[in-house]
């Protein structure tokens, strides 16, 4: 079935160092892919999304590019801030499979000042 | 900004007690879903409805779990009996369309609940 597989965490950067999270997927078809962020004590908000192959999706300095050939979602950030100390998912959504939403069993990224 | 409200935040329970959450979606939103996060791990779908109709559900342990939204707008979801492994964050989400998956899913603040 489909999947969702992202680097495991906890990930630990000094302000404005350079940001990957990796994704990688398995599905049947072509699905939508998500980057959800979850700050401490909130709940998830969509950071970024991409519908179809070498879109790329960006939002508050963070990008990722859907890559068919690698079936990779890669987060991607230039200088982060401590305020982006929170989990990340990475999540498929399809149009397969009745359109269910699956997620990475996210990253956590620490930054310190 | 209109919001997804879940309650309670914080359920503390014991086991094979029943216990109930609550979720008001955003106005006009057709879809809603409610999912299991067990510490530690992704967001795992349990329910889903497209107005007051169930589309999928396969993922729901219907022995002990139901769900209902009968207004096609707020939501409910039971566990009977609670058992220690049913210990996580329950998140409400709402779309405004069902389907395609691109539609942006907007989450509640979950409500955490431990069995003890």
């Amino acid at each position: 079935g489909d999947s969702v597989t992202q680097m495991e965490g906890p990930v630990t950067l000094s302000e404005e160092a350079f940001l990957t999270i990796n994704c990688t997927y398995t599905a049947t078809g072509y699905p939508s892919l998500f980057w959800y962020v979850q700050y401490p004590g909130e709940g998830l908000q969509l950071l970024l999304k991409a519908t179809k192959a070498d879109d790329k999706g960006s939002n508050k300095g963070f990008e990722a590019t859907y890559r068919k050939e690698t079936t990779s979602f890669h987060l991607e950030k230039g200088s982060v801030q401590v305020s982006d100390s929170a989990v990340y998912f990475c999540a498929l959504g399809g149009n397969t499979g009745g359109f269910k939403t699956i997620f990475g069993a996210g990253t956590r990224l620490f930054v310190k000042a | 900004e209109a919001e997804v409200a879940q309650s309670p935040r914080y359920k503390i329970t014991e086991k094979s007690q029943a216990v109930a959450f609550w979720c008001d979606p955003i106005s006009g939103h057709a879809t809603l879903y409610w999912y299991r996060q067990i510490l530690g791990q992704g967001p795992e779908l349990l329910v889903q409805f497209q107005d007051e109709s169930v589309v999928d559900d396969s993922q729901l342990p219907k022995d002990r779990f139901s769900a209902e939204r009968l207004k096609g707008v707020d939501s409910t979801l039971k566990i009977q009996p609670a058992e220690l492994g049913d210990s996580a964050m329950y998140l409400c989400a709402s779309s405004l369309t069902h389907g395609e998956g691109e539609e942006t899913q907007y989450f509640g603040p979950g409500t955490r609940l431990l069995v003890l």
